[in-house]
């Protein structure tokens, strides 16, 4: 049973447009959502984070929104740039302990084409 | 120092073979973890250490014994492993308290482990 789901595997777009990513969850007990960016043969890297209290956090290029209704959240790459290419999981934070796991989703491999 | 470094980057065993994953940071994180990833799947958690004690253990089998000898480091003895263990490990580290959930984990690049 997937608690954090990302339906689409890839995704491709052009340089300078804009790289939608979407990922849902089910538990609604999830009090933060993070999003990691993978190269090939490199750990997950940490991108931006959004309490579960917000709907819309921006760094840069990346910003994060989330809609708890529907239990949805997106990242929103401006503009997209080849660098950008890699694989990027949504994860969720369970529960209000301290040091406590992130339930990843899939992944989803995002292309941008020059 | 920024970064989390495991060894080594790749290891191969037989099931009958004794052998040790090993992490280390430098960056004063007082949380540690071990997750898997196996091919097209998202990684997977094993077990966290928080100030050096083991807080989580995703029931994770006998055959993986974590250790985390001081702060900085984190160890993962496998012994008697099965080919369906063959996997991406991957170290993590975290802020202590509640750090993790705004800025995340360090991950390690990870040791591509293979069972024969």
């Amino acid at each position: 049973d997937q608690q954090v789901k990302q339906n689409s595997p890839s995704l491709s777009v052009q340089e300078g447009r804009i790289s939608i990513l979407n990922c849902d969850y089910t538990n609604s007990m999830f009090d933060y959502f993070l999003w990691y960016k993978k190269y090939p043969a490199e750990g997950p890297t940490f991108l931006i984070s959004i309490s579960s209290i917000k709907d819309k956090n921006e760094d840069g290029r990346f910003t994060v929104f989330l809609n708890k209704s529907a239990k949805h959240l997106s990242l929103h790459i401006v503009p997209s740039q080849p660098g950008d290419s890699a694989v990027y999981f949504c994860a969720a934070s369970v529960g209000s302990s301290n040091t406590g796991k992130l339930i990843f989703g899939q992944g989803t491999t995002l292309q941008v084409k020059p | 120092d920024t970064e989390v470094t495991q060894t080594p980057k790749h290891l191969v065993m037989g099931m009958t073979n004794k052998k040790s994953l090993k992490c280390e940071q430098h960056m004063g994180h007082r949380a540690m973890y071990w997750y898997k990833q196996k091919a097209k799947k998202p990684p997977e958690l094993m077990f966290v250490y928080s100030y050096e004690k083991l807080s989580i253990n995703e029931s994770v089998p006998s055959r993986f014994s974590p250790e985390c000898p001081n702060s900085s480091l984190l160890n993962l003895h496998l012994h008697a492993l099965q080919p369906e263990d063959s996997a991406l490990y991957l170290c993590a580290s975290s802020q202590g308290g509640g750090g993790y959930r705004l800025y995340g984990y360090t991950f390690g690049s990870g040791t591509r482990l293979t069972v024969v």
